[in-house]
């Protein structure tokens, strides 16, 4: 049974560009959040997918997007590149308990963005 | 605004020796703790997660603590060797609006293992 599973494992882009990174989660998972972490920093939380709809927001910009599919994968795109989202970009996945309770996010890899 | 803070930033210890990383938290309404250890350039793999009612919880030679009342916890490794060495970050999950959880990470502390 594969775990999360991200692509790619790394990425140069220009200032001004777009991009579209791509995570597969865990067999049996529904949910798909995403994190964007500086060098030295904590993860900082994206958005998170849930039934193809984004279902929580964190303090990022319009520029960044995403996509859920119905077979549970997802999609983060980023667009007019900056310097600072220069980071490693995480995908968890996780099954969600609709009656509350605890679940465990599994997160994959990671994509590392270079942004020059 | 929730917050998770953690100490030390950074400590290197020698191999089989013992040592303790703490979290402080500000996160409402509480849910649930969660202890991640992440290799550089990995994505966190979970070690521990305790809910209000858990005090302690072990991991093979990892042990976390919870004191809901004064918001800390601390995760103990005993024995060290040299694959210890990693980020260890502590994650704070608050119930959201949604009936769904979301988290909120610490900046991790950096542990070095030295032989």
């Amino acid at each position: 049974d594969a775990g999360v599973t991200q692509s790619p494992t790394h990425l140069i882009k220009t200032r001004g560009q777009q991009v579209t990174l791509r995570c597969s989660p865990k067999s049996g998972h529904d949910t798909v959040s995403w994190y964007q972490q500086a060098l030295g920093q904590g993860p900082q939380f994206i958005f998170q997918y849930y039934e193809e709809e984004e279902r929580q927001r964190g303090n990022f910009p319009d520029r960044f997007s995403g996509h859920q599919f119905p077979n549970y994968s997802s999609e983060l795109n980023v667009n007019a590149l900056l310097l600072g989202d220069s980071a490693l970009y995480l995908c968890a996945s996780s099954m969600t308990v609709l009656a509350g309770g605890s679940y465990e996010q599994y997160f994959g890899p990671g994509t590392r963005l270079t942004v020059t | 605004k929730n917050q998770v803070e953690q100490s030390p930033q950074s400590l290197i210890i020698l191999e089989g020796k013992n040592c303790t990383l703490q979290c402080n938290y500000t996160v409402s309404p509480f849910s649930n703790l969660r202890w991640y250890k992440q290799d550089t350039g990995r994505g966190p793999v979970s070690l521990t997660i305790m809910t209000f009612s858990e005090n302690t919880k072990s991991n093979g030679r990892y042990t976390a603590t919870l004191d809901a009342d004064t918001k800390q916890s601390s995760l103990h490794i005993t024995a060290s060797q040299l694959s210890d060495s990693a980020s260890y970050i502590c994650v704070v999950s608050a119930r959201s609006n949604f009936g769904n959880e979301k988290l909120t990470f610490g900046t991790g502390t950096r542990l070095t293992i030295i032989p």
